[in-house]
């Protein structure tokens, strides 16, 4: 069964630095999310991304945070200069059409030292 | 305003008991989603099952049955006779159509603890 994947698993940075995290949507989905969870809380979207740009984003997405759908397969969400509060795991997503079950990676354990 | 409610934080029960889950949520929308997702202790969410508005045919999955009642705006999530690998936080969330996206609306989770 397709599924999304993300790398890596867990990303430990300095504050201050870049990161840039990774997905690998389901083949023949056209709409891609990413989500963000503090530690305990609860799941909370960040963007949205089809047809190579942006659809909706969140007030959380500030200036720091940027997308990109480099190639046909993956999908990246970069942070530009890191803060001890971006730390949190990050979930990608994929649905086939917009209104669709969003399906989810395993998703990236962010670390901000 | 929260969107999605999941007033029980946490619960536990002994194997083999039946527990529900509530999920209260809130919307203008007339057309919008409801959806459960799973997060077991290893932390990916698995997606559970999903709603429209326009069907409130209630739905059973083996162990698992979901009750959509528009009038209580409540979509609540039972399993029978739970197991130990029933452990895991439980998310209901909520998508709008009317926004023209498709973004999720999560609720604050319910921890489930199935004790053997």
């Amino acid at each position: 069964e397709p599924e999304v994947t993300q790398t890596p698993s867990h990303q430990v940075t300095q504050m201050g630095q870049e990161v840039i995290l990774r997905c690998v949507p389901i083949s023949n989905h056209l709409y891609f999310y990413w989500y963000r969870q503090i530690l305990g809380q609860k799941v909370e979207f960040l963007v949205s991304f089809y047809n190579n740009e942006i659809s909706e984003k969140s007030e959380i997405f500030d200036d720091q945070f940027s997308v990109e759908r480099p190639d046909g397969s993956n999908f990246t969400l970069k942070i530009r200069s890191t803060k001890l509060e971006d730390s949190a795991m990050y979930f990608c997503a994929s649905s086939k059409e917009l209104v669709d079950t969003q399906y989810f990676g395993p998703g990236t354990r962010l670390t901000v030292l | 305003a929260q969107k999605v409610t999941q007033a029980q934080t946490e619960i536990s029960v002994v194997e083999k008991e039946d527990v529900t889950l509530d999920c209260v949520y809130e919307t203008r929308d007339t057309t919008y989603y409801l959806f459960w997702y799973k997060q077991p202790p290893s932390g990916e969410l698995v997606f559970l099952i999903r709603r429209n508005s326009f069907d409130e045919q209630n739905e059973i999955s083996g162990r698992y049955s979901w009750n959509f009642q528009k009038s209580t705006s409540s979509f609540n999530f039972t399993i029978t006779a739970s197991q130990v690998v029933d452990s895991a936080v439980y998310f209901c969330a909520l998508s709008e159509k009317g926004t023209g996206a498709n973004n999720l609306f999560f609720g604050t989770g319910t921890r489930l603890t199935v004790i053997p």
